[in-house]
């Protein structure tokens, strides 16, 4: 139980264009989904909150406007990086938590590899 | 503000030796902890979490760890390595401000495991 799917597993883009990451909870409800970015050999840093049905909080740092996330229901959360750059190649990773349960483990997708070219 | 630790950022060992990975955490309060592990490019696997209850929590695998609130660690160990446990692992505490729990990860610290 508590698996987590994210499409694309990787993807290569041009600059300029827009990529959008689907982020799954295949077997349970989550009210609450995040989004994390790993660059290469370092940890995972906290991107943005989403919480389904309303706007995301994003993290210090974070721009809402390139970076847009949408969780439209209990098991699908959104990730577009709008006008990618190959600055935005990175590791996104998303996580989600069982709904009602707040101090509920997070389970992990396995990650989405974007390429800038 | 929550914060954690990783001691060693490479950790190598012989298979069939013990494994200890560090883990350091600084809280306000009393904390959530998690142990994650990273195989190359893949997601990360819970391994074990400590939410208050017992001090030595036994995880997936063989690994465990203990949470000392004297010392503010929980370190990872496991009796015997595997060559398949080598990866990247993560020490996670949970910050529970707010009402949700924001994950602040460590470092990392990548074991490698020779035969």
């Amino acid at each position: 139980g508590a698996v987590v799917s994210q499409h694309p597993s990787r993807v290569i883009c041009k600059s300029g264009t827009s990529v959008k990451i689907e982020c799954r909870s295949l077997d349970f409800q989550a009210t609450t989904m995040f989004w994390y970015r790993q660059f290469p050999k370092q940890s995972l840093m906290l991107m943005a909150t989403s919480n389904e049905g309303s706007k995301a909080t994003y993290e210090q740092g974070v721009e809402k406007d390139k970076f847009l996330i949408n969780h439209a229901s209990l098991t699908l959360s959104t990730l577009t990086v709008t006008s990618a750059h190959p600055e935005d190649s990175s590791f996104y990773i998303c996580s989600a938590r069982v709904a009602g349960r707040l101090q509920g483990t997070q389970y992990f997708g396995p990650g989405t590899r974007l390429t800038v070219l | 503000a929550q914060s954690v630790t990783q001691l060693d950022s490479h950790v190598s060992v012989s298979e069939g030796t013990p494994v200890l990975l560090r883990c350091n955490y600084s809280s306000s309060y009393s904390p959530s902890l998690f142990w994650y592990v990273q195989h190359p490019n893949k997601g990360l696997q819970l391994l074990l979490k400590y939410t208050s209850a017992a001090t030595l929590v036994k995880g997936i695998n063989g690994f465990e760890a203990e949470f000392k609130k004297s010392e503010t660690s929980f370190h990872l160990t496991k009796p015997s390595a595997h060559m398949s446990d080598a990866a990247e692992y993560f020490c996670v505490v949970s910050d529970n401000a707010g009402g949700y729990n924001k994950l602040i990860f460590g470092a990392g610290t990548r074991l490698a495991v020779h035969p």
